[in-house]
């Protein structure tokens, strides 16, 4: 069974300090890796998907970057408009295609 | 591109009624939706998964007579929350994955509809 842990649940930054979301997972062959970022009231907005090990993508403060076991979502210099909850969720070869969803890191970005 | 929409955003209605909520992929086909029922502060739960001219697919412990999933169209799919109670309250998320881009994988999501039964 596929599985998703994110850590930590919940994250408190002042504003510029950087930091890093993490994202554990088990799958039995990984098609794709996924963060999405959720607004509160709104749907998750996709922000990145990654596909194989050692592979990186970035766009503004934001880094994603994936090994085989897990992948972190870097935030450099986060700004209060970055708070929001951050998921992440992976889809496996072969099968059904749905994708496992991790519960979220809550990230509140203080001025 | 690869936008999402669902209408209504929000919806209030009474006990023992039915509430249809739709979801339009804008700008590409979709032969498969997914539909999320989301609780606060909790993540996505998936419902079922609609397919284009054939019958949803539901997860375990959906009551697929309460939920009705129709995907008339590469554009569009409806749930329909039957006979509502108030325990059906809740936050429901579609999301599509672009046919036309199948080698990303990447789900797309509505804003969600925000159901509350009273």
């Amino acid at each position: 069974e596929d599985q998703v842990t994110q850590s930590p649940e919940a994250l408190r930054l002042q504003e510029g300090e950087s930091s890093s979301l993490n994202c554990s997972y088990t799958v039995s062959g990984l098609r794709g890796l996924f963060w999405y970022r959720q607004d509160p009231g709104k749907g998750p907005e996709f922000l990145f998907t990654l596909y194989s090990a050692g592979e990186e993508k970035e766009k503004e403060r934001l880094k994603a970057t994936l090994t085989k076991k897990e992948s972190f979502l870097h935030i450099t210099a986060p700004k209060p408009e970055d708070s929001a909850t951050y998921l992440c969720a992976v889809q496996a070869s072969g099968g059904s295609y749905i994708p496992t969803f991790g519960r979220g890191t809550s990230l509140i970005v203080h001025p | 591109g690869a936008v999402v929409s669902q209408h209504p955003s929000r919806v209030i209605c009474k006990s023992g009624t039915s509430v249809k909520i739709e979801c339009r992929s804008l700008d590409f086909q979709a032969t498969t939706m997914f539909w999320y029922r989301q609780f606060p502060k909790q993540s996505l739960m998936l419902m079922a998964t609609s397919n284009e001219g054939s019958k949803a697919t539901y997860e375990q412990g959906v009551e697929k007579d309460k939920f009705l999933i129709n995907h008339a169209s590469l554009t569009l799919s409806t749930l329909t929350v039957t006979s509502a109670h108030p325990e059906d309250s809740s936050f429901y998320i579609c999301s599509a994955e672009d046919q036309g881009r199948r080698s990303s994988y990447e789900q797309y999501f509505g804003p969600g509809t925000r159901l509350t039964v009273t």
